[in-house]
C-alpha cells in the first residue's frame, strides 16, 4: 500500500480567495487522481495528473477554475480558484497501486466557503 | 455514461447482525469493481476488488460478489461490530483508470 499525505485536512476561506491542496507520495507514482465529494453527493473525478505533461480534466471542470501542478512523481497540488460556496466539500487525492487497479486515497480535504 | 446507484443510503442494525450492501451500475463493460470504506477523516480505505472475470471476493467478515451481466453487487458483512461503522461506497471501472463512484451506504452498528 501507499502512503498519501494531504494539506490542509480542512480550512475555512473567504468567496473569492483561491486555495491550494498538497499531495504528497511516499513513492514515485506516474498517474495521480484528484476528487471532489460535494455534500450528500458522490466522488466525482476532476483531473487526472501525470508528471510532465498537462493534467485532463473531466467534462464541467475547466484549468483556470482547478489548476493542477504536477512537478514531480511524488507530488502534486490542486487549487480551487475565485472561490464561492458551492465549491465547498472535501476534495481528495489518490493514486493506482501496485498491485492491480486499487486505488488508495488521501484522507481528503474538507473545504468551507463563507 | 455510467451510473452507479446504492441502497440503502443508511442502514442502522445491531451488532452482531449479518447484512447485505447493495450497488448496481448500468454498463456492464466494466474492467473491475471495487468497495472502499470511508470514515470521517480518513480518506477512502480499499477494502475488496473483484476484477470483471470474478463472481466474488472474501476478506475476513468481508464477501463482495459480482455479477456483471446484470449489473450487480452486493458486499456482505458478517457478525457485524461497532467498528464497522463508516460509509460503505461502491466504485466501477471502466477503460481508463477512472472510478465512478455510488453515493455510499452510511452503516451504523449499535452495541
Amino acid at each position: 500500500s501507499a502512503v498519501i499525505s494531504q494539506k490542509p485536512s480542512r480550512d475555512i476561506c473567504q468567496r473569492g480567495t483561491s486555495l491550494t491542496i498538497q499531495c504528497q507520495v511516499d513513492s514515485q507514482v506516474t498517474m495521480m487522481f484528484w476528487y471532489r465529494q460535494q455534500p450528500g453527493q458522490s466522488l466525482t473525478l476532476i483531473a487526472t495528473a501525470n508528471q510532465g505533461s498537462e493534467a485532463t480534466y473531466e467534462s464541467g471542470f475547466v484549468i483556470d477554475k482547478f489548476p493542477i501542478s504536477r512537478p514531480n512523481l511524488t507530488f502534486s497540488t490542486l487549487t480551487v480558484s475565485n472561490m464561492s460556496p458551492e465549491d465547498s466539500s472535501i476534495y481528495l487525492c489518490s493514486i493506482l497501486g501496485t498491485l492491480p487497479s486499487i486505488q488508495y486515497f488521501g484522507a481528503g480535504t474538507r473545504l468551507s466557503v463563507l | 455514461k455510467q451510473e452507479v446507484t446504492q441502497i440503502p443510503a443508511a442502514l442502522s442494525v445491531p451488532e452482531g447482525e449479518n447484512l447485505v450492501l447493495n450497488c448496481s451500475f448500468t454498463d456492464s463493460a466494466i474492467y473491475n469493481l471495487q468497495w472502499f470504506r470511508q470514515d470521517p477523516g480518513k480518506g477512502l480505505t480499499s477494502l475488496l476488488l473483484i476484477q470483471s472475470s470474478q463472481r466474488e471476493q472474501t476478506s475476513g467478515r468481508l464477501n463482495a460478489s459480482l455479477d456483471k451481466s446484470s449489473g450487480r453487487s452486493t458486499l456482505y458483512i458478517a457478525a457485524s461490530q461497532p467498528g464497522d461503522s463508516a460509509t460503505y461506497l461502491c466504485a466501477v471501472q471502466g477503460g481508463s483508470e477512472k472510478l465512478v463512484f455510488g453515493k455510499g451506504t452510511k452503516l451504523t452498528v449499535n452495541p
